[in-house]
Parts: C-alpha cells; sequence; structure tokens
C-alpha cells in the first residue's frame, strides 16, 4: 500500500520566523511529488511540481527541494507571514498510475503576530 | 477568470436519497477529478475523467456515479448505496498529462446526510 506522510501534523510558528516540513513518499516507482497550499475558505492551490532528484523550486519566500532515492521532500517559508497561515498539502504520483495522486493528510501551518 | 464552481456550497440530505454535485470548468482542461476528504485523511480520488465520454474509478467509487458529457462539466452522484456519504467533495481538474501537471481546485461542497 502507497503512502505519503506529513510531518508535523501541525505548526505554531512566530511571524517573521523561517520554518519547513516533511514529506515522505515511496522512493520508488517515483513519477512526480506535487505542493499545495489550502487555505480556510479557498480552494487547494498548486506551489509546485517536482520531477527530478535533487530538483529545487521556489516561489517568493517558499521554496521547496526533492530527494526521490531516499523518498522526501522539504517545504520551506522564509520569513512567515500570517498570509502563510494554510494547510500545506503533498501528493505523490507513481510512475505506473494513471492520474492518480496519493495524498499526504497536510500540515496546518499557523502563524502568530 | 478561468476556474472550477462546485455548487452548492453545502447540501443537506436524507439517508437514501441520492444527490448530485455539480462542477463546471472553464480552463479547457481534459482531466477531471472528484476527491472526498474525511477529518485527518488526505484526499481519496473517487472517479476521474481523461475524456468527453470516458470516466475511471478511483480507489473508493463505491456508492458513487459521474457523467462526462460535456469537457465543462463532471457532475458526481452520491447514491443510497454510499454507506458514509458525509463529507467534504473537491472536484479538480488539469491538462492532459502524466502526472506533472498541478490541479486546479473547486472550492468543494460539504455533504452532510443525516
Amino acid at each position: 500500500i502507497l503512502n505519503v506522510e506529513q510531518s508535523p501534523q501541525s505548526l505554531h510558528v512566530q511571524e517573521g520566523d523561517s520554518t519547513n516540513f516533511t514529506c515522505s513518499f515511496p522512493s520508488s516507482n517515483f513519477y512526480a511529488l506535487h505542493w499545495y497550499r489550502w487555505e480556510t475558505a479557498k480552494s487547494p492551490e498548486a506551489l509546485f511540481v517536482m520531477t527530478l532528484n535533487g530538483d529545487e523550486k521556489k516561489k517568493g519566500r517558499i521554496s521547496a527541494t526533492l530527494n526521490t532515492k531516499e523518498g522526501y521532500s522539504y517545504l520551506y517559508i522564509k520569513g512567515s507571514q500570517p498570509e502563510d497561515s494554510a494547510t500545506y498539502l503533498c501528493a505523490f504520483h507513481p510512475m505506473d498510475s494513471n492520474y492518480q495522486l496519493i495524498w499526504g493528510a497536510g500540515t496546518k501551518l499557523i502563524i502568530k503576530p | 477568470d478561468g476556474g472550477i464552481t462546485q455548487s452548492p456550497k453545502y447540501l443537506f440530505r436524507k439517508e437514501g436519497q441520492n444527490v448530485t454535485l455539480s462542477c463546471e470548468q472553464n480552463l479547457n482542461h481534459d482531466a477531471m477529478y472528484w476527491y472526498r476528504q474525511d477529518p485527518g485523511q488526505g484526499l481519496r480520488l473517487i472517479y476521474y475523467s481523461q475524456i468527453v465520454n470516458d470516466f475511471q474509478k478511483g480507489d473508493i467509487a463505491e456508492g458513487y456515479s459521474v457523467s462526462r458529457e460535456k469537457k465543462e462539466s463532471f457532475p458526481l452522484t452520491v447514491t443510497s448505496a454510499q454507506k458514509n456519504p458525509t463529507a467534504f467533495y473537491l472536484c479538480a481538474s488539469s491538462i492532459m498529462g502524466r502526472g506533472n501537471s498541478p490541479l486546479h481546485f473547486g472550492n468543494g461542497t460539504r455533504l452532510t446526510v443525516t
């Protein structure tokens, strides 16, 4: 059974501090890894789609790294702001699947002013 | 603005009734998906469609049905056979592709069955 784990489940961070959290996925049969941000009362929004081992992507203060050999991805937020408060989801796409994403349960990030 | 519209936002039904959730997109995407979210769990795929008049079961298709008569529309029917239908339902779409296309989501429908 394919499983995607995200840790921690929730995180409280002081405004201005930097933070990071983890997505663990199966290291074999890898095709792609997705990151999404889901703010309350809004729809999930795609942040990154990563396909290459060692890849690093950046969008403003948010960046992500990918290690397909060991099966993990980190999401970093630099200088957290209140608008970063959201649940961050990752999803693993296996090589042998058509359109099937395996989702983690998410990391809920709360920024304290 | 292009996007995905799900309606209604909240839906209440009595047990034993079928109910249909609407999903419309104007992004010209070929692929569309229905997910279910339960507390503390990752999104689970109910059905997906890659092209008009074709759709495939996901992990938890039992008790659900879909149709894809138009590219823009992918309605989900929750039938009385679904044992635990109360949940949050998300519709999504993507450009035709194999996993390296990001998903675009609607705002979701919260279904409560009593």
